[in-house]
């Protein structure tokens, strides 16, 4: 699986959009990029995945460059409860069940 | 929610002893794998099984073992205890063939002294 790269954290206003960078400059063709997050004393939690469209859903949209070397995840109105732990992930999509976290990006939503 | 439970929560245990952490996943779910996640780091990836065989393994000493079951729950074995394993075990589970995403348990936190 290729390896990502991520601020290693970074602080929002609560009420205002969330932007998290990720860098995943090795991707291959049929490797997805996925979010999870982890909010303390938690386990992980699904947050969404795309291979090159941009994606949405209830939680978050994920916006992929072009030339797939970089995406970036955005909350769209960051409250308190999602200050947690974001990773980035590139796996390919059905292959088992291994994800490879990396450091990810701490995440500090502040009123 | 996830539906997915992990047990214990909390675990202490001695260097060299054996330990059993178990789980037990979401209706359905014909995989599961486990994490191991030391302070400060994030989830490492120990073994997944599917249909009750491992079948993916990542950086880990063969006393690190598992067990799935029929009914969706499965176990995760470590022997010889060493300080170094120290750390809060996590296992998820999904369905086997999909795009889907994993659903993980709340973890259980493992002390070896």
């Amino acid at each position: 699986d290729a390896k990502t790269t991520q601020p290693t954290s970074m602080d929002c206003a609560e009420g205002r959009a969330a932007n998290l960078p990720c860098n995943h400059s090795t991707i291959s063709g049929n490797e997805y990029v996925y979010w999870y997050r982890q909010i303390h004393s938690q386990g992980p939690q699904y947050i969404i995945h795309g291979l090159k469209n941009n994606e949405t859903n209830e939680m978050a949209s994920l916006i992929i460059t072009e030339d797939r070397k970089s995406s970036t995840l955005i909350l769209p109105h960051a409250t308190l409860r999602d200050t947690a732990v974001y990773y980035c992930i590139v796996r390919v999509g059905a292959a088992g069940n291994k994800l490879t976290f990396g450091g990810g990006t701490r995440v500090l939503v502040k009123p | 929610e996830t539906g997915v439970t992990q047990s214990p929560t909390h675990l202490i245990k001695t260097r060299g002893q054996q330990v059993t952490l178990r789980c037990s996943s979401q209706s359905g779910h014909n995989t599961v794998s486990w994490y191991q996640q030391a302070l400060g780091q994030g989830p490492q990836f120990i073994f997944q099984y599917y249909r009750e065989e491992e079948n993916g393994r990542g950086n880990f000493p063969p006393r690190f073992s598992g067990l799935q079951f029929p009914n969706y729950s499965s176990e995760l074995n470590v022997n010889a205890l060493e300080l170094d394993d120290s750390a809060l075990y996590l296992c998820a589970s999904r369905l086997a063939g999909t795009y889907n995403e994993q659903f993980f348990g709340p973890g259980t936190r493992l002390t070896v002294l």
